[in-house]
């Protein structure tokens, strides 16, 4: 089945800076990349997704970029702010006709002012 | 988006005894919802799928026996949680997909087991 590796595991960056979280999945059927920000104890909230038929997609501060031929696809963030600090996941859906979610291991980001 | 609510947020219980988490999608009809459990700085695992009307389609390694759920409506569906013991203590979370079309899901709150 679907296996989505995420990486790092933990980032801590400066206030201001940039925070890149990548991911590799393994499915190359996969067509629907969400990321989801995940405050401690709270739900996890869609921040951005992404799907097969597109390379990039900026939303504000946010943008993720997927490159099919490599299987992988990576959240960046730009102008970090201490908010931005949380758990962040990426997901792949595995397959065309299945809308299940496999979930990346995580990647807890720490903004520092 | 969509709104959905689990209940309860949390519940405390003796070993041996069954939990039911609810979870409800509050502003349109979910025929399928899906059920994860997430232990402590870990990610969220699919445990399984919840279709209206018909039988959950389970993950892999988990236990259908253990984990019962019922999707009785198209906004209501439960997660019981039989047997309990400690290696269930976990977060479970729902979620709803809203379009098909758009595999965009929508997640509850999250209800905090914790069996003594």
């Amino acid at each position: 089945g679907e296996n989505v590796e995420q990486h790092p595991s933990t980032l801590s960056v400066q206030e201001g800076d940039s925070a890149v979280i990548k991911c590799t999945y393994s499915d190359s059927a996969s067509n629907y990349f969400p990321w989801y920000k995940q405050e401690l104890g709270k739900r996890p909230q869609l921040i951005i997704d992404i799907r097969s038929n597109v390379g990039e997609k900026k939303d504000q501060r946010i943008a993720v970029t997927l490159n099919k031929t490599a299987k992988h696809f990576s959240l960046h963030i730009t102008e970090t702010q201490p908010e931005d600090s949380a758990v962040y996941f990426c997901a792949a859906s595995p397959r065309v006709n299945t809308d299940k979610l496999i979930f990346g291991t995580g990647t807890r980001l720490q903004v520092f002012p | 988006g969509a709104v959905v609510s689990q209940h309860p947020s949390w519940v405390i219980c003796k070993s041996g005894t069954s939990v039911k988490i609810e979870c409800r999608s509050l502003d349109f009809q979910a025929t399928t919802m899906f059920w994860y459990r997430q232990f402590p700085k870990q990610s969220l695992m699919l445990m399984a799928t919840s279709n209206e009307g018909s039988k959950a389609t389970y993950e892999q390694g988990v236990e259908k026996d253990k984990f019962l759920i019922n999707h009785a409506s198209l906004t209501l569906s439960t997660l019981t949680v039989t047997s309990a013991h400690p290696e269930d203590s976990s977060f479970y979370i729902c979620s709803v997909e809203r379009d098909r079309t758009s595999n965009e899901q929508f997640f509850g709150p999250g209800t905090r087991l914790t069996v003594l």
